[in-house]
């Protein structure tokens, strides 16, 4: 079946550093892929939708300046804390739509741990 | 490997109907979670509900969770024509790594 990876899967920073999160199609083109945040026992929280050239789009209450989205190609989409405060801290987990087939997938997460 | 599998894959109901969707799983759960997704958006979350609660409310919306059958239902009531969308279960571990594991989802078309 199609896969998505997510890199790094762990990362540990200092407050007010920034992190890049990738997150990849690795056998399908992904024209839209959208990105979320977990928090501990709690549901995913969608943030924004990536699409392939073009500006994300965010939901309600999530700061675009803060996590910035970026599609450069059909099957890499990056999100990027900036600023990285502690409260940041959280599973962040993208999925991916492979259009051809209907379907979506997700990737395995990362964890982000701001100190 | 698969956790959640709803059931039915596919539903077709008229409006003003009620729609009913069972999700399975296989382990303990934490919390089992349901979301909406319409076409070309992300997923919403519609309602989490923890191992030791039976029933939860939203709205039109009533999830069931039973941990001795492994199994949870999702009942919209007065359907309507925006509630066609995908629905997905989600299982939340027992585990320390908060990891959630989505079924493939039940596509639910309400008809005019």
């Amino acid at each position: 079946g199609a896969v998505v990876s997510q890199h790094p899967s762990w990362v540990i920073c200092k407050s007010g550093t920034s992190v890049k999160i990738e997150c990849r199609s690795l056998d399908f083109q992904a024209t839209t892929m959208f990105w979320y945040r977990q928090f501990p026992k709690q549901s995913l929280m969608l943030m924004a939708t990536s699409n392939e050239g073009s500006k994300a789009t965010y939901e309600q209450g999530v700061e675009k300046d803060k996590f910035l989205i970026n599609h450069a190609s059909l099957t890499l989409s990056t999100l990027t804390v900036t600023s990285a405060h502690p409260e940041d801290s959280s599973f962040y987990i993208c999925s991916a739509e492979d259009r051809n087939a209907y379907e979506q997938y997700f990737g395995p997460g990362t964890r982000l741990t701001v100190t | 490997s698969q956790q959640g599998e709803e059931d039915p894959q596919a539903l077709s109901i008229q409006e003003g109907e009620n729609a009913t969707m069972n999700c399975s799983y296989k382990t303990s759960i934490n919390n089992l979670q349901w979301y909406r997704q319409n076409s070309g958006r992300g997923l919403v979350h519609l309602i989490l509900i923890r191992s030791n609660e039976r029933e939860k409310h939203s709205g039109r919306l009533r999830v069931t969770l039973d941990t001795s059958k492994k199994s949870s239902s999702l009942l919209i009531t007065a359907s309507r024509a925006a509630d066609t969308a995908s629905y997905f279960c989600a299982t939340g571990s027992m585990n320390r790594d908060d990891k959630i594991i989505f079924g493939k989802g039940t596509r639910l078309h309400i008809l005019p």
